[in-house]
C-alpha cells in the first residue's frame, strides 16, 4: 500500500526567507508526485507535479520541488516566502501502475510572518 | 476558479438523515473523484468515476454511494448520517484517460456537511 508522510504539522518562516515543506513517500515502483495548496475555506489548488525526467520541478507561484528517488522524498521549496503563501500544503502520490488512486499526506500548515 | 462546481456549499442536517451532494466537473473532464476531509482523518479518497463507470474505490462507507450521470455531473449520496460524518466533502475532476496517470486533479470548493 502506498503512503505519504509530511513530518511537520506546521512550518513557521519569516517573509523573505526560504521555505521548505517536507514530504516522503512509500510506494511500489515509480510514482507520480504532486503538491497541492489549500487556502482557508477553499478547495485544493494544484502547484506542481513530477512525472519523469529532471528531478527539479518548477510550478506555480515560484514554488519548486525536488524528487529524490534514493530518499523517496519530494520536498517543496520556495526561495523567498511571502505572507500570502500562508496556507495548508499537501503532498500526494500515485503509483504509475495502479490507476488513479491519489494518496495524500496529512498536510503541513505554513505560516509566513511579516 | 478551478472550473469544478459543487452544491450546496453548506449543509446542516440531523443524524439518521440522507443528503445528496452534487458536483459538476470541468468542461471536458471525464473523471470525477470524491474526497472527505476531516480533522482526524485528513484528506481521504472515497471513490472515482470515469465516463459514468465506477473506476476506483477508497475508504468509502457502505452508507455512502455515488454515481456519474451521462452529462458527467456526479452525486454523492450519504445516508443514515452519523455525527462523525461531519466533514468537508470535495469533488475533483481530471481529463482524459481512464488510467488518469499523471493528470492533476482540479478540486471544487467543497461542501461542508454538519451533522447535528
Amino acid at each position: 500500500a502506498q503512503s505519504v508522510a509530511q513530518p511537520e504539522d506546521q512550518v513557521n518562516v519569516a517573509e523573505g526567507n526560504p521555505l521548505t515543506v517536507k514530504c516522503t513517500y512509500s510506494v511500489s515502483g515509480n510514482p507520480y508526485l504532486f503538491w497541492y495548496v489549500q487556502y482557508p475555506n477553499r478547495g485544493l489548488q494544484f502547484l506542481l507535479k513530477y512525472i519523469t525526467g529532471d528531478n527539479l520541478v518548477k510550478g506555480s507561484y515560484g514554488f519548486e520541488a525536488e524528487f529524490n528517488k534514493s530518499q523517496t522524498s519530494f520536498h517543496l521549496k520556495k526561495p523567498s516566502a511571502l505572507v500570502s503563501d500562508s496556507a495548508l500544503y499537501f503532498c500526494a502520490v500515485r503509483p504509475k501502475a495502479a490507476g488513479n488512486k491519489l494518496t495524500f499526506g496529512g498536510g503541513t500548515r505554513v505560516l509566513v510572518k511579516p | 476558479d478551478s472550473g469544478v462546481t459543487q452544491t450546496p456549499k453548506h449543509l446542516i442536517t440531523a443524524t439518521g438523515q440522507r443528503v445528496t451532494l452534487r458536483c459538476s466537473p470541468r468542461s471536458g473532464d471525464l473523471s470525477v473523484y470524491w474526497y472527505q476531509q476531516s480533522l482526524d482523518q485528513g484528506l481521504q479518497f472515497l471513490i472515482q468515476y470515469y465516463n459514468g463507470e465506477e473506476r476506483a474505490k477508497g475508504n468509502i462507507l457502505e452508507r455512502f454511494s455515488a454515481q456519474q450521470f451521462p452529462d458527467l455531473h456526479s452525486e454523492l449520496n450519504l445516508s443514515s448520517l452519523e455525527l462523525g460524518d461531519s466533514a468537508l466533502y470535495f469533488c475533483a475532476s481530471s481529463p482524459g484517460t481512464s488510467g488518469g496517470g499523471y493528470n492533476e486533479q482540479f478540486f471544487g470548493p467543497g461542501t461542508r456537511l454538519t451533522v447535528l
